[in-house]
């Protein structure tokens, strides 16, 4: 595609549901990436991909969030049980390749989960 | 990861210059600084990066400090369609891709 997708756009869920956010990253594109933005401050990292395999899950603020990328294209985080606090957009962006730093991510329109 | 120091506001003209600073004084050797700009609630942009030298695109002028513990994002005729949040960044080295973004620079171009 033309760009970096995300669906859904809006999610609203009730505290204690699940919920799967998908990226559709930009063809091609090695790596993938997800950030958590709160309202007001900047993108937050959570974990990225190479082609399928997680390298850095060290952002991810704990055990009811989980990313895959099975097939190393598109890409789906979750978060289980969710709580009033995990309300942020969620931001997934992709860069074509991986391990150099001039490389530069292209982000997608993310998505804005709200827990009531 | 260097962290990076950025005023939270500023203010520039419509057609004038906007020079926005950024201080990044632990930053190491083979860091890049890189300037993503964010518009409302849309995603991050790129706009520019650079290691040690100036650098220029049709967005906007990178300048690095000698000692490259500063650096200056350059827009050299701002437009109202510039008013965004300006974010600068040191990317990690030698370990992933990610970006850690701060708060950034709110900039307001004034008509």
């Amino acid at each position: 595609g033309a760009g970096v997708s995300q669906s859904p756009r809006y999610k609203v869920t009730k505290r204690g549901q699940d919920v799967a956010l998908r990226c559709d990253p930009i063809s091609g594109h090695v790596s993938l990436y997800w950030y958590r933005q709160a309202l007001g401050q900047g993108p937050e990292f959570l974990t990225y991909f190479n082609y399928e395999a997680q390298q850095d899950k060290s952002g991810l603020p704990n055990d009811r969030f989980s990313a895959e990328r099975p097939e190393g294209s598109i890409s789906t985080l979750t978060i289980q049980r969710t709580e009033q606090r995990d309300s942020a957009m969620y931001r997934c962006a992709s860069s074509l390749v991986y391990g150099s730093n001039t490389d530069t991510q292209y982000f997608g329109p993310g998505t804005r989960l709200t827990v009531l | 990861d260097a962290k990076t120091t950025q005023p939270p506001s500023m203010d520039c003209a419509e057609g004038r210059a906007a020079n926005l600073p950024c201080n990044h004084s632990t930053i190491s050797g083979n860091e890049y600084v890189y300037w993503y700009r964010q518009i409302h609630s849309q995603g991050p942009q790129y706009i520019i990066h650079g290691l040690k030298n100036n650098e220029t695109n049709e967005m906007a002028s990178l300048i690095i400090t000698e000692d490259r513990k500063s650096s200056t994002l350059i827009l050299p005729h701002a437009t109202l369609r510039d008013t965004a949040v300006y974010y600068c960044i040191v990317r990690v080295a030698n370990t992933g891709n990610q970006f850690y973004f701060g708060t950034g620079t709110s900039l307001t171009v004034i008509p």
